[in-house]
């Protein structure tokens, strides 16, 4: 059972702006540990899509972005596309867990 | 551009050991961190443990402890994870990743289901 919450699915139609929540707590993103975003499309492996909170790697379109306030943060999708649907995840670390790395529960974004 | 290129499927009886390897290719990986992090069918994303090439330094998830041996030889570019005492739970594909904070590099993936 993962220590940070997602929403299971989310969904919205194409160019609409959809969010995705990570729930943690004192010991995970409140602690102060960034927050690194996964896009996992059908059949294959996760993709780094956001790191340290709000940073894009080259090659991610401006339309992802992210942030984080208080014990939570947040991945936001503008202008949504067919290929946004997939699967994402949020990554930090728990000092509670001996600093180990955890994963969100995971959100399924669905294209209407 | 660095690629980790992972071992192929495998079938494990209840009990066994698997072992996937993970080679980085077009690159060297000794000076960064290797994560190992699987994915039961149809589930979410769950870290494993990792492994600092040039340091030999490795951590584990409390739930693998005891269970979970990862390894690296910088000699080949090459690390492994061995898992023991299989159980049917353990079916999952099996991803190595590079990054000591955020993962930008993962492996293909190797799927590995334990069955009797």
């Amino acid at each position: 059972q993962s220590v940070l919450t997602q929403p299971p699915s989310v969904s919205g139609a194409p160019g609409q702006r959809v969010t995705i929540s990570c729930s943690g707590s004192n010991s995970n993103i409140g602690a102060g540990y960034d927050v690194h975003w996964y896009q996992q499309l059908p059949g294959t492996a996760p993709k780094l899509l956001i790191s340290d909170n709000n940073n894009r790697p080259s090659g991610v379109p401006d339309r992802f972005s992210g942030s984080k306030s208080g014990t939570s943060a947040s991945l936001a999708i503008t202008g949504l596309q067919a290929e946004d649907e997939a699967d994402y995840y949020c990554q930090s670390y728990d000092s509670s867990l001996s600093g180990s790395c955890v994963f969100g529960t995971g959100t399924k974004v669905t294209v209407l | 551009q660095v690629q980790l290129v992972q071992s192929g499927a495998e079938v494990k009886k209840p009990g066994s050991s698997m072992k996937v390897s993970c080679k980085a290719s077009g690159g060297t990986f000794s000076t960064y961190t290797i994560n190992w992090v699987r994915q039961a069918p149809g589930q979410g994303l769950e870290w494993m443990g990792r492994i600092i090439p040039i340091l030999g330094i490795t951590d584990f998830a409390q739930t693998f402890q005891g269970r979970v041996t990862i390894t690296a030889d910088k000699s080949t570019n090459t690390a492994y994870m061995e898992l023991s005492s299989l159980r049917s739970d353990d079916t999952a594909v099996y991803y190595c990743a590079r990054g000591e904070d955020n993962m930008d590099v993962w492996g293909n993936g190797t799927t590995v289901t334990v069955s009797s």
